[in-house]
């Protein structure tokens, strides 16, 4: 239990659904990120939001849509997916006390996403 | 964002030292070195970091070179549970969150 919660677990949906996903964590940190990784694949980091503010978006397609609406809580609203878009969805998060590059990182165990 | 260089995989037998190296020539004066794995079906897991000297924790050790262009995570007595995806990465201690990068990582194999 790493502290980083995700929810649901597993999600299937149709290329027509709305679903969102969501993460939360009560480890008092100061950054929150969105991974995704298709099988095989590296991670590959979507969003990351500093002080609930985007500083990150690593030109993901608009059919995933983050939120952040407060410092424990992340969203992932997804809309119109395609099948290439199932992947484990990872949510981390990190503290900043000295400075982000000296804290370590806590991952939710995923979220196994099947777009049908 | 740095990069690093990590063998593809490598296997080791239970109960014996593993040394994973990871190269990072590029590294600047702000970057810590990180080690993550992913076991099977998991989030990644944070395993130790360090900036200059060697680390030591639970988990594992880190040796990081003089000249901080490679590092070594090394895992003392390898178990089956240690089969996994080990990540050496590089933040940056001076910017701000967006730098959490992921490679390919190195596929341990522990043979029993």
């Amino acid at each position: 239990e790493t502290g980083v919660t995700q929810t649901p677990r597993h999600l299937v949906m149709g290329m027509t659904n709305k679903k969102s996903l969501k993460c939360e964590q009560h480890l008092g940190h100061n950054a929150m990120y969105w991974y995704k990784q298709s099988a095989k694949k590296p991670l590959e980091l979507m969003f990351v939001y500093s002080l609930e503010e985007r500083v990150e978006n690593n030109s993901v397609p608009s059919r995933f849509s983050p939120e952040c609406p407060n410092s424990s809580h992340l969203f992932l609203h997804l809309h119109t997916l395609q099948p290439e878009d199932s992947a484990l969805y990872l949510c981390a998060s990190s503290p900043s006390q000295g400075g982000f590059g000296n804290t370590e990182a806590f991952f939710g165990q995923g979220t196994r996403l099947t777009v049908v | 964002d740095a990069k690093t260089t990590q063998p593809n995989s490598m296997e080791s037998n239970e109960e014996e030292p593993v040394h994973l190296p990871c190269n990072h020539s590029t590294i600047s004066g702000t970057d810590y070195i990180h080690w993550y794995r992913q076991l099977p079906s998991q989030g990644p897991e944070y395993v130790i970091h360090g900036l200059t000297s060697n680390v030591n924790n639970r988990m594992a050790s880190l040796a990081i070179a003089e000249d901080r262009k490679s590092s070594t995570l090394i895992l003392h007595r390898a178990t089956l549970r240690d089969a996994a995806v080990y990540y050496c990465i590089l933040r940056d201690g001076e910017t701000g969150a967006n730098n959490l990068f992921f490679g390919t990582g190195t596929r341990l194999t522990v043979i029993p």
